[in-house]
Parts: C-alpha cells; structure tokens; sequence
C-alpha cells in the first residue's frame, strides 16, 4: 500500500457542486500540503498544515477550504467547483525538520465541466 | 513568487549530459529539487541546505550557490530513465516550498 493515499484518483463533477479530496497517509510526518499541478505551471501551494491545530493559506487558497481531521489525514474541499478548478491535484507530507523531504501521493485528477 | 527554471525544455542522446538551472529573487534556506514522469507524482532527487549541507541521489549532483539565490541540477552520462519533469522547489526558513514551472528532458536512445 502507498504510503500516501489519495481518493478519489479520478473525478469529473458539474459546475457548482461540493467535492471533496481526500489524503491520509502513514508516515507518521506531522505536516502536510495540497498543491495543484496544471501543464506549464509546475507545482502551486494550496494550503499547509504544520499539525492539527495549524492550517495555513498557500499561494492560491482563493474557492478552497481543508479539514485536518488528524494527524494522517488532511482534506481539500470545493464549496462550488469552477472549471478552471480543473487540474491534478497532489497531497504530500513531510517530517518535523529542517530536511523537509516532500513525500507525495498519486495525485487526484479532477474535472469540472 | 516562483523560481525561474532554464531551460524549459532539453532533448540528450543517452550518455550526454545535462544542467538544470533555478533561480530566484528571494533569499533561499533551502533548494528542493525532484523528478516526476509523465503520469505519475514528484519524486524527491535532492536537497540542498543554506550552508552547505546536502542530502539525495547518489548520481545526481547539485550546487546551491546562496549569494546568488540560485541552484543548479548536473545530470551526468544520462540514460534513458533520467526522462522526465525536473522541478527545483526553493523555500524559506518556514518549510513552505514554492516550485518552478519545470524542464522537461528527454533521453533518446
């Protein structure tokens, strides 16, 4: 089994509706990220959480929300999706140190029509 | 802000070699750099601290120069597995790492 678990892999949804992204993972790392990939922009921080009670704001968090319901699961949602919410979207977690080592999950391929 | 990734695009013969460059306007603590394949998710290559320190590939070498806020990634005698997106990932002191738009190689036989 992954060691970082993403569901679900694939999803095409309508304008306007809930979705949730959902990581677990069983590292034991205490922080974790989403980040949003779209051909020609690289990697785009979403939001980070250094521990439970810790979330913060990436560089482009704007119509996105995550829960951090424990220390292995974190959790990207849509309120209202957007087609240009269209993307691959990529949980990852890190240890507690300065070598921060990024470990990722398979990535969810979501699609707004 | 992101860091600026050279080039965009390289295509090698296998046994050639290569050199990744990143660079950034903000003062650097660390460079990240990872290699992901078409279709599947970033996997770490290396890292390089402010100060020195360096941890990662055993083929893979990378410099880290902190003066000029920039890094570059030395991909010697490639073989055909070296293809993919190269990523630099440079972040502050906070762990929070911004990525590149990435370079895309290939490897021919």
């Amino acid at each position: 089994d992954a060691d970082v678990t993403q569901t679900p892999r694939n999803r095409i949804t309508k304008t306007g509706k809930r979705i949730m992204l959902e990581c677990s993972q069983t590292k034991g790392h205490d922080r974790m990220y989403w980040y949003r990939q779209d051909p020609g922009l690289g990697l785009r921080l979403i939001y980070y959480s250094f521990d439970v009670k810790d979330i913060n704001k990436g560089e482009i968090s704007d119509g996105y929300s995550v829960s951090r319901q424990a220390q292995a699961k974190f959790s990207l949602s849509l309120e209202s999706a957007i087609p240009n919410q269209t993307a691959l979207y990529f949980c990852a977690t890190s240890e507690r140190t300065f070598t921060g080592e990024l470990f990722f999950g398979e990535g969810s391929r979501l699609t707004v029509l | 802000q992101q860091p600026v990734q050279s080039p965009q695009a390289v295509i090698l013969r296998e046994g050639e070699d290569a050199v990744i460059n990143c660079s950034s306007s903000k003062a650097l603590y660390s460079v990240h750099w990872y290699r992901q394949k078409h279709g599947e998710a970033p996997v770490f290559l290396m890292i390089l601290l402010k100060g020195g320190e360096q941890k990662g590939h055993e083929k893979i070498s990378a410099s880290f120069n902190e003066k000029k806020q920039q890094s570059s990634l030395y991909l010697t005698a490639s073989q055909l597995s070296y293809s993919g997106t190269y990523f630099c990932g440079t972040g502050g002191s906070n762990y929070k790492l911004t990525f590149g738009k990435g370079t895309l190689l290939t490897v021919n036989p």
